[in-house]
This record gives C-alpha cells, sequence and structure tokens, in this order.
C-alpha cells in the first residue's frame, strides 16, 4: 500500500524569508502524481502545486516550488517570501496513476508564518 | 463559477444517534469523493463516486456508514449509530473526471458526545 510521511508537524518562518516543508512517500509504482494542498483554518483543500512522476523538471507556481527526488521517493514544497496569509495546515499527497486514483494523503505540516 | 458545498458545517450528537451529512459538488463535476479527517492525520478517502456509481469504497466501514448520490449529482453520507471514533471533519470533492484535480468542500465538522 502506498504511505506518504510528513516528519514535520508543525515548522515556522519569519515573514520574506523561505521555508521548506518534507515529504517521502513509499510506492512500487511508477506512474504517479504528487501534490501539495493547503488547509487554512477555514478547513478548505486548496491545490498548491502538483508533480508528475513521468516529469524530470520541478514545478513552481509562484512563489511555491517543488524538489523532486523520485529515486529518493522524495517530494519537498519550498516557500519563498513567505507571507503571513501562508499560515496553514500543508499536506503532501500521492496519487496512482490508475485504479480509482485516490488520493494518500500525509499527515501535515503546521506552518506559522510570523510578522 | 460556485464550489463545493456542504451542509451542515458543524453537528454535534450522541453516540448511537444517526446523522446524515449533504454535498452539492461543483456542476458538471462526473466524480464525487468523500473524506474523513480525523483530528492530527491528513483526509482519508471513504468514498468515491462516478455518477451515480461507486468505484471504491474500500475504507467505508459498512456497518455503520452509507453514502448514495442520486441522479449523479448530490450525495449524501449518512452514519448510523455513531460512535464517538467519528468524530472528524467530513470532506466532499469533486472533479470534472476520475483523475483529474478534486476541488474541496468546506466540510462539516462531526462531534460524537
Amino acid at each position: 500500500a502506498q504511505t506518504v510521511t510528513q516528519s514535520q508537524p508543525e515548522m515556522s518562518v519569519q515573514e520574506a524569508e523561505t521555508v521548506t516543508l518534507s515529504c517521502t512517500y513509499d510506492t512500487s509504482e511508477s506512474d504517479y502524481y504528487l501534490f501539495w494542498y493547503k488547509q487554512p483554518p477555514s478547513r478548505q483543500m486548496i491545490l498548491v502545486i502538483r508533480q508528475e512522476a513521468y516529469k524530470q523538471q520541478n514545478a513552481t507556481e509562484n512563489r511555491f516550488s517543488v524538489n523532486f527526488q523520485k529515486a529518493a521517493k522524495s517530494f519537498s514544497l519550498k516557500i519563498s517570501d513567505s507571507q503571513l496569509g501562508d499560515a496553514a495546515m500543508y499536506f503532501c499527497a500521492y496519487r496512482f496513476q490508475g485504479g480509482s486514483e485516490k488520493l494518500v494523503f500525509g499527515k501535515g505540516t503546521k506552518l506559522t508564518v510570523n510578522p | 463559477e460556485a464550489g463545493v458545498a456542504q451542509s451542515p458545517r458543524y453537528k454535534i450528537i450522541e453516540k448511537r444517534q444517526s446523522v446524515a451529512f449533504w454535498c452539492n459538488p461543483i456542476s458538471g463535476h462526473a466524480t464525487l469523493y468523500w473524506y474523513q479527517q480525523i483530528l492530527g492525520q491528513g483526509p482519508k478517502l471513504l468514498i468515491q463516486f462516478q455518477n451515480n456509481g461507486v468505484v471504491d469504497d474500500s475504507q467505508l466501514p459498512k456497518d455503520r456508514f452509507s453514502a448514495e448520490r442520486l441522479k449523479g449529482v448530490d450525495s449524501t453520507l449518512k452514519i448510523q449509530p455513531a460512535k464517538l471514533e467519528d468524530s472528524a471533519v467530513y470532506l466532499c470533492a469533486s472533479s470534472l473526471a476520475q483523475g483529474l484535480e478534486q476541488y474541496f468542500g468546506p466540510g462539516t465538522r462531526l462531534t460524537v458526545t
């Protein structure tokens, strides 16, 4: 079974600084997707960024970028120029490309942004 | 474009009572998902519908949980009877089709006392 591990229950960063959230996963599949979701206190999950496993180039969305290491099964999220609005729970998720294509989530990392 | 709607936002019940949650997906979205998110954990898929058919319900506790999606649009998730360990946030999500981006609703926080 696929598993996703986020080893940092909590992280904090100063406003305008950079922070990296870690994620590792376990799978025997070769075709899959990885995601980072943001969940603010309002509870609405919002997709931050996605990465296709077959792509070697790391995905980037404005201030958010990932470091995808397929061999190491590692998928970290870097947030640059952190803003107060970035404070939230961040979940790493995996989806196998096949079957029901359901999302498997990690336990999350709570990010605090200090002014 | 309206997002995924869920109601109620909060519900408090006693154990052994029954409860139902409602979800209205984004218009035109064929795939609907129900997730359970226990405090301190990530969401776990309970059931996935493609139109009004079940694609995956492998993690749904079928002795007490049931879900339906009549006419392939709205969906209801029911728990009967509830247990203390059912206290969680229940998230509904939808996507245009299986494998495409999932859009989440605001969730229903259930407290079982």
